[in-house]
């Protein structure tokens, strides 16, 4: 079975704070993609990262970085100097790559609710 | 641009009623997914389709049904609609490969 667990359910820092949201998954797969999503207040699902089961190299993209571990089945998503416009809620999701029954869609975690306060 | 569009964005029913909602995407995908997104629950699949005259059912299947006649539309269909239905849809497409879906920007259906 798979499986996406996003245990902080929320959570509320102070402007410039580090913040990092936790993704743990699960799955049989040996190859596989992990993606990170935003929901702004507006309720759009924003794509933020999409990252490959055989590149476990980090990323980084200006103030958001990604750490992927396939020891831990982690794929954790950090926000360094967090700003009011990261307040937001923030879906990790999982998907197989190759076709046939379920495979194709996403499976996404409960997401968890960032709060960021002036 | 291409797009994914979702339509209606709000709407009230009746419990009983027959409801569709529509999901058109310009992408040529031939992918197509609807999810619902409840408090606690995050996102799960409802229904999804592979491509023309292909669907398939997903996690919350009940009660929903959609049709593919052509690669551009996935309309849901909501037989009967019923209170647990209260929820935002989500429609989603992406290309066959290993790409990430594209949202609709949802439906927020109420069933009174």
């Amino acid at each position: 079975a798979q499986k996406v667990t996003q245990a902080q359910t929320e959570i509320s820092v102070v402007e410039k704070e580090d913040v990092t949201l936790d993704c743990v998954y699960e799955t049989r797969d040996t190859t596989y993609y992990l993606f990170w999503y935003k929901q702004p207040p507006s309720g759009e699902l924003v794509f933020l990262i999409r990252r490959n089961s055989f590149d476990e190299q980090n990323e980084i993209s200006g103030r958001y970085s990604w750490n992927f571990q396939k020891s831990t089945s982690s794929f954790n998503f950090t926000i360094t100097a967090s700003q009011v416009v990261d307040s937001a809620v923030y879906f990790c999701a999982l998907r197989r790559t190759n076709y046939g029954g379920s495979q194709g869609n996403l499976i996404f975690g409960k997401g968890t609710k960032l709060s960021v306060k002036p | 641009d291409a797009e994914i569009t979702q339509s209606p964005r709000h709407k009230i029913t009746e419990t009983g009623r027959q409801v569709t909602l529509a999901c058109h995407q310009t992408w040529n995908h031939n992918n197509m997914f609807w999810y619902r997104q409840d408090l606690g629950h995050g996102l799960r699949l409802i229904h999804y389709s592979y491509g023309v005259h292909d669907t398939n059912k997903g996690e919350v299947s009940d009660g929903y049904s959609v049709s593919r006649s052509n690669t551009e539309d996935l309309p849901l269909t909501l037989e009967s609609a019923a209170s647990s239905q209260t929820s935002v849809y989500f429609c989603a497409s992406s290309s066959p490969g290993n790409t990430e879906a594209f949202f609709g920007q949802g439906t927020r259906l109420t069933v009174v």
